[in-house]
Parts: C-alpha cells; structure tokens; sequence
C-alpha cells in the first residue's frame, strides 16, 4: 500500500470546481467509515461518518458515499474552497476490531486558485 | 476546537531523558486513544484505554509508558528513546458502549487532539 509523506497521493483542483477523494478498503466486515481532514500543524478533524446499512450520506458541502460490494469509500467536495486544502483520511472500524479503525494512508488535496 | 487538548505542541528530546505528554478531553468520553503519525505510515494506533483500563497495547516498545489516571486524562511517558520514534503523536477520545443494557448510544467517532510533535535527538 501506498505510505504518507512521499508517496503521499495529490488531488490538485480548481477553486469552486468539485472534488473527488477515494479510498478502498481491505476488510468486508467493515461496518462503520469515517472521513477525516487534517490541515497542516493540526491533529485529524471529523468530516463525515457512514454506516455500512447506507450507500450515501450528505453533510454541508460533502458527500460520502459507500460501496461495499467493491469495498471503495469515496469523499465528494462540493465548490472546493482554498480552506479545503489538507489531507483527507478515511478510516474504517469492524466488530473485530474491536476499538481500533484502521486508517488509510490519505490523499493531499491541493485547491489552485 | 475538538473538545481535545494536548501538551506540550512540541517537545524535543535528547535519548537519554526522561519527559512526558499529556492529553485532556473534555467531552465527556469513556475512551482514550494514543496514536503515532510519521512521515512515511499511516495512523497507527499504540494504546487504548476504556473506563481507565488499558485494553490494547499495539506492540509498542517500553520505552512508552501510557498512565490513564480518570477518564479525562491520558499521559504518555516517555524515556530513552531512539531518533526513529520523532513522529507527531496524537491523542484521541470517544464515546464507546456501557453496556446493551445502559442506554448509552456509542458514537464510535474518535475525536483527536492537536497533536505533539515530538523530535528526539
């Protein structure tokens, strides 16, 4: 699997054009995701959570939608602003995971102006 | 703010001290999390408290010592340790099930706090 930092996978948008972040996950008994940001200096943010009984879930701006026969998570931005800028992270959590979510290793969304 | 706070923000260190970090939540949760974030890995999670009983411990070496004293606060203590373990180090908390019977819904989501970045010498 990819790793951050280096290898850290980069979305560059436009501002006010709509971004797409994806991400696939490994275990089928996934019940719970969650998407996270995290801006530069700053600890992961919550952003949206699905469970695995929904296909799609809307926020203020955002969109998550959940694919369980192929196992793909996907983030939908909508009118990408420059505060959007960060890395995006999705986690996924099953029964026995116990307390544990498994994170992703995150994409770097860059908004061009 | 997440209702999560760390200290100190940064901390550098030499290999042979001795310091600790310390994390406060303030929401009310019964879960407390430890998580190492380098450059290169993903978030991976070191330790787990619930109700103030560490119940998972990820294979982290013993040169990190959690202290959960209540269910506010979780401390990470820290000695002699190695270049490698420079990272941020993040603190998170949930709210996790009482019980079937508590009527308590679990939220799951894990809150997290700012983070340490710690660089060791």
């Amino acid at each position: 699997g990819e790793s951050v930092g280096l290898h850290l996978p980069t979305l560059s948008v436009q501002e006010g054009d709509n971004s797409i972040i994806n991400c696939a996950y490994s275990n089928s008994a996934s019940d719970y995701f969650i998407w996270y940001k995290q801006e530069s200096g700053k600890g992961p943010q919550f952003i949206i959570d699905i469970r695995s009984n929904m296909d799609k879930r809307q926020g203020q701006r955002v969109t998550v939608l959940l694919n369980k026969t192929v196992k793909h998570l996907s983030l939908q931005i909508a009118a990408t602003q420059p505060g959007d800028s960060a890395v995006y992270f999705c986690a996924e959590k099953a029964e026995n995971y116990g307390q544990n979510f498994v994170f992703g290793p995150g994409t770097r969304l860059s908004v061009l102006p | 703010e997440t209702g999560v706070t760390q200290t100190p923000r940064h901390l550098v260190m030499g290999m042979t001290n001795k310091k600790s970090l310390k994390c406060e939540q303030h929401l009310g949760h019964n879960a407390m999390y430890w998580y190492k974030q380098s450059a290169k890995k993903p978030l991976e999670l070191m330790f787990v408290y619930n109700f103030k009983e560490q119940t998972e411990n990820n294979s982290v070496p013993s040169r990190f010592s959690p202290e959960c004293p209540n269910s506010s606060h979780l401390f990470l203590h820290l000695h002699t340790l190695q270049p490698e373990d420079s990272a941020l180090y993040l603190c998170a908390s949930s709210q996790e099930e009482l019980g079937k019977t508590s009527g308590v819904r679990a939220e799951y989501t894990q809150y997290f706090g700012p983070g340490t970045r710690l660089t060791v010498l």
